[in-house]
């Protein structure tokens, strides 16, 4: 199965600051058909997951700009410009390149 | 506007069955993969099953194969989980997810306990 692996696990920070978060995975994400099948979910307390980047660096319907994703091959980041109460949360990256289909470890965002 | 809402959870004991079931709306069911997530308490996500759209083609996770059986009723708009044998290490909450290329569209989940 492919690993991935989330950094840092816990990520303080500050209302209308910056934040970054890792995936790594342990083998290329890049499919036979050239894409790359990395995506983001943000779980906010008590609900369930909800879809922010797919594809690495596609926002879904509704998401602001303010989340943007990057990376290739095995390395990806999330960023979060101007982060706001309701961005505060678990984040998990997501591989669908190959089967299983596995998560990251998750990363909390939380107030400093 | 695409909506999930699992059933069926609850608490059981080693060795027993449940039956969790996922109804759909807002989109054309036929026409998606779907697919059951779970995540144990404290604990991240782990992908559990897959289905394909017609119901002919189904995946699953090693620790759930043999035990676990995922089926859908397309005319139902239904999602099903068929879950045999429970351990104590199934105890989680199970999310229904609409499965494209990733999960788009995820339920509220259902809490499944497995205690004597």
């Amino acid at each position: 199965d492919v690993v991935m692996t989330q950094t840092p696990v816990s990520l303080p920070v500050s209302l209308g600051g910056q934040a970054s978060i890792s995936c790594r995975s342990s083998q290329s994400l890049v499919h036979s058909n050239g894409n790359t099948y990395l995506h983001w979910y943000l779980q906010k307390p008590g609900q369930s997951p909800q879809l922010l980047i797919y594809r690495v660096s596609n926002r879904f319907s509704g998401v602001p700009d303010r989340f943007s994703g990057s990376g290739s091959g095995t390395d990806f980041t999330l960023k979060i410009s101007r982060v706001e109460p309701e961005d505060l949360g678990d984040y998990y990256c997501l591989q669908s390149t190959h089967f299983p289909r596995t998560f990251g470890g998750g990363t909390k965002l939380e107030l400093k | 506007e695409v909506q999930l809402v699992e059933s069926g959870g609850g608490l059981v004991q080693p060795g027993r069955s449940l039956k969790l079931s996922c109804a759909a709306s807002g989109f054309t069911f036929s026409n998606y993969g779907m697919a059951w997530v779970c995540q144990a308490p404290t604990k991240g996500l782990e992908w559990v099953a897959s289905i394909s759209t017609g119901g002919g083609n189904t995946y699953y996770r090693d620790s759930v194969k043999g035990r676990f059986t995922i089926s859908r009723d397309n005319a139902k708009n239904t999602l099903y989980l068929q879950m045999d044998s429970l351990r104590s290490e199934d105890t989680a909450t199970y999310y229904c997810a609409r499965h494209t290329t990733l999960f788009d569209y995820w339920g509220q989940g259902v809490m499944v306990t497995v205690s004597s």
